[in-house]
């Protein structure tokens, strides 16, 4: 079955103790992304990568990394996290770059910093 | 810039009802036009999509016509289920290269029987 996969679907933590979220899809996607989604504000992307070891930053970076070493893999890592982190991630591949590509989605990821 | 508006919810129907979710964009270029779902507890699933002016979208009885002149992208549906509650992104997909979303801030839909 063609999916997105994320871990943990929901995670506390405390500040300042760096973490991460995992995301693999099995779909051999080329584009992958990170989103947040806050009330009132949508999804917001955090860091996209175009292939492996490319990558670049979205709208919302600041407090984020990611890596792209294998194709499937897209980690996002929150290297000291902060209450204002607090959060539901997304993360999202397609196939093909351009705007009219569908992205996949995985399950979410919530997120709780104390 | 690049934004995306949608009529703030929740919307709350009863079964068979009709549905409209407006939705209005602002974009540079020419852009694709998404309606994404995301039901309880469930990551965003595409609902339908138009790349160009005029285009219309349609998929499980929803229907939404890409309108350069009003910048509008309407989800519309005939008659409403239980099933249909959750909530609905409209999203603009930007041209030249880039692979991102902008989202507006998404409309909660509540199918009552």
């Amino acid at each position: 079955e063609a999916q997105v996969t994320q871990n943990p679907r929901y995670l506390i933590t405390v500040t300042g103790k760096k973490l991460t979220v995992t995301c693999s899809q099995n779909m051999n996607h080329e584009y992958m992304s990170w989103y947040r989604q806050d009330p009132g504000l949508g999804l917001r992307q955090i860091y996209y990568s175009m292939n492996v070891e490319v990558t670049d930053k979205g709208d919302v970076p600041e407090g984020y990394k990611v890596s792209r070493k294998e194709k499937r893999n897209f980690p996002l890592i929150l290297e000291s996290p902060s209450p204002n982190q607090t959060s539901l991630y997304f993360c999202a591949s397609s196939r093909r770059q351009g705007g009219g590509s569908e992205q996949y989605f995985g399950p979410g990821t919530r997120l709780t910093v104390t | 810039g690049n934004s995306v508006t949608q009529m703030e919810g929740p919307v709350t129907l009863s079964e068979e009802a009709f549905l409209t979710i407006n939705c209005t964009y602002t974009a540079t270029g020419y852009p694709s036009l998404f309606w994404y779902v995301q039901y309880p507890g469930e990551g965003l699933q595409l609902l339908l999509k138009a790349t160009k002016a005029d285009d219309k979208g349609s998929n499980k009885g929803f229907e939404a016509t890409y309108r350069k002149e009003t910048t509008s992208f309407h989800l519309e549906k005939g008659s409403v289920q239980v099933s249909d509650s959750a909530v609905y992104f409209c999203a603009l997909g930007l041209s030249g290269g880039y692979n991102k979303l902008i989202f507006g801030a998404g409309t909660r839909l509540a199918v009552h029987p």
